[in-house]
């Protein structure tokens, strides 16, 4: 079944320390990117990824690291994480293919820090 | 600016009756992809219906439907007979084609709108 996992799907943890989301998909896609939604923000991407060794920031990457070691995997790293990075992230790939390319969804993980 | 925007932060829809979603957007580019996604309380982001800018005719997808307007750079979603299981969040996005792969072609959404059915 083509699909992105990622784990967890919750964490709380404390502020500072480091923690990583990971995520991967199945379906040889070229394009992973991460985002976290926020109520009355909608989703706002933190990082993307073009294809292996290649990432970039998005809208909102302060405080966040990223990787594309392999075609499949983007995991999200937070070094010290900080209550305001409490927050419903996503990872989502797709193939490359010009602007109308549907984007898959992870199921999110749901992360507090306290 | 804002590059999408959703006026509409909540809507009531009774049952099998129709509901419109609104959806403006901005962009310079020509080639671009507008989609829907659906957010359930369990949070999971579900594909709904996509159109691209060439695209003449309005995309549909059983229940759902885009409603095309380019010159108002509108893209609004119909939902015919509603359902109770329609009752979500829901969000419209954009990708631009000016140089896919690149800062320009990643989904940007707008804030949402959440729809609630009444029985």
């Amino acid at each position: 079944e083509a699909q992105v996992t990622q784990n967890p799907r919750y964490l709380i943890t404390v502020t500072g320390k480091k923690l990583t989301v990971t995520c991967s998909q199945n379906m040889n896609h070229e394009y992973m990117s991460w985002y976290r939604q926020d109520p009355g923000l909608g989703l706002r991407q933190i990082y993307y990824s073009m294809n292996v060794e290649v990432t970039d920031k998005g809208d909102v990457p302060e405080g966040y690291k990223v990787s594309r070691k392999e075609k499949r995997n983007f995991p999200l790293i937070l070094e010290s994480p900080s209550p305001n990075q409490t927050s419903l992230y996503f990872c989502a790939s797709s193939p490359r293919g010009g602007p109308v390319t549907e984007a898959f969804f992870g199921q999110g993980t749901r992360l507090t820090v306290v | 600016a804002q590059k999408i925007t959703q006026t509409q932060p909540g809507m009531f829809v009774q049952e099998k009756e129709a509901v419109t979603l609104d959806c403006t957007y901005d962009t310079s580019d020509q080639s671009y992809g507008l989609f829907w996604y659906k957010q359930p309380s369990s949070g999971e982001m579900i594909f709904l219906i996509y159109q691209g800018s060439y695209d003449e005719q309005n995309a549909t997808e059983g229940r759902y439907s885009l409603n095309f307007q380019k010159a108002r750079k509108s893209a609004n979603l119909v939902i015919s007979a509603s359902q109770l299981g329609d009752s979500a969040m829901y969000f419209c996005a954009m990708r631009e084609g000016r140089s896919y792969g690149g800062s320009q072609g990643n989904l940007i959404f707008g804030k949402g709108t959440k729809l609630s059915v009444k029985p």
